[in-house]
């Protein structure tokens, strides 16, 4: 079945770092792939998100490359701000028929300044 | 701003009582879900319903839960009896399907005692 693997938390970097978050999937059709970001006491809030081979998705200064040779989706931010401390999902979705989201397990990241 | 909204936000009980969470969807969203989250087991599909009918239930215990949608507009997740170990936050979610994002709640909070 499908399933994502993100890199395991918690992550600490220092105000103004570069931040990577690794994602890989597994899925046996074409899926459309997001990263969804949950701050302290609320729901999930699209991030960003890629429905084709090497598609950027992009939003708030965070960008991933959907790709296909190596199954992989990372989260990249050149320059991490305090506000950025949330926990990070990276999640799937099937093509036609099978809409569920399938999560990974969730990367908490926080930023120190 | 269309949002998903959930009720209650927090709901404490006393095991063996019934639970009902409820969810509104955004107007027009043709696919709902329930999640359930937990520090141990992260964001579990519980299930998903498209059009209203259920499509998905296989992440549910079935013998104490019970997912309906009466209407489009109201969608419910029943825990009959609880136990302590459903404490977690439930969030509902809803899209239009098709690989397209979902759009989550607040979450309910629940904790049985």
């Amino acid at each position: 079945g499908d399933s994502v693997t993100q890199m395991e938390g918690p992550v600490t970097l220092s105000e103004e770092a570069f931040l990577t978050i690794n994602c890989t999937y597994t899925a046996t059709g074409y899926p459309s792939l997001f990263w969804y970001v949950q701050y302290p006491g609320e729901g999930l809030q699209l991030l960003l998100k890629a429905t084709k081979a090497d598609d950027k998705g992009s939003n708030k200064g965070f960008e991933a490359t959907y790709r296909k040779e190596t199954t992989s989706f990372h989260l990249e931010k050149g320059s991490v701000q305090v506000s950025d401390s949330a926990v990070y999902f990276c999640a799937l979705s099937e093509d036609f028929g099978n809409e569920k989201l399938t999560f990974g397990t969730g990367t908490r990241l926080t930023i120190i300044p | 701003d269309a949002r998903v909204t959930q009720t209650p936000r927090h709901k404490v009980t006393e095991m063996g009582q019934e639970v009902t969470m409820r969810c509104q969807p955004i107007l027009g969203h043709n696919t709902v879900f329930w999640y359930r989250q937990t520090m141990m087991q992260g964001l579990e599909l519980l299930a998903y319903f498209r059009n209203r009918a259920p499509l998905d239930d296989s992440g549910m215990p079935k013998d104490r839960f019970s997912a309906e949608m009466p209407d489009a507009t109201l969608a419910t997740l029943k825990i009959q009896p609880s136990e302590p170990r459903d404490s977690a936050v439930y969030f509902c979610a809803s899209g239009l399907g098709q690989n397209t994002e979902a759009f989550f709640g607040q979450g309910t909070r629940l904790t049985v005692v």
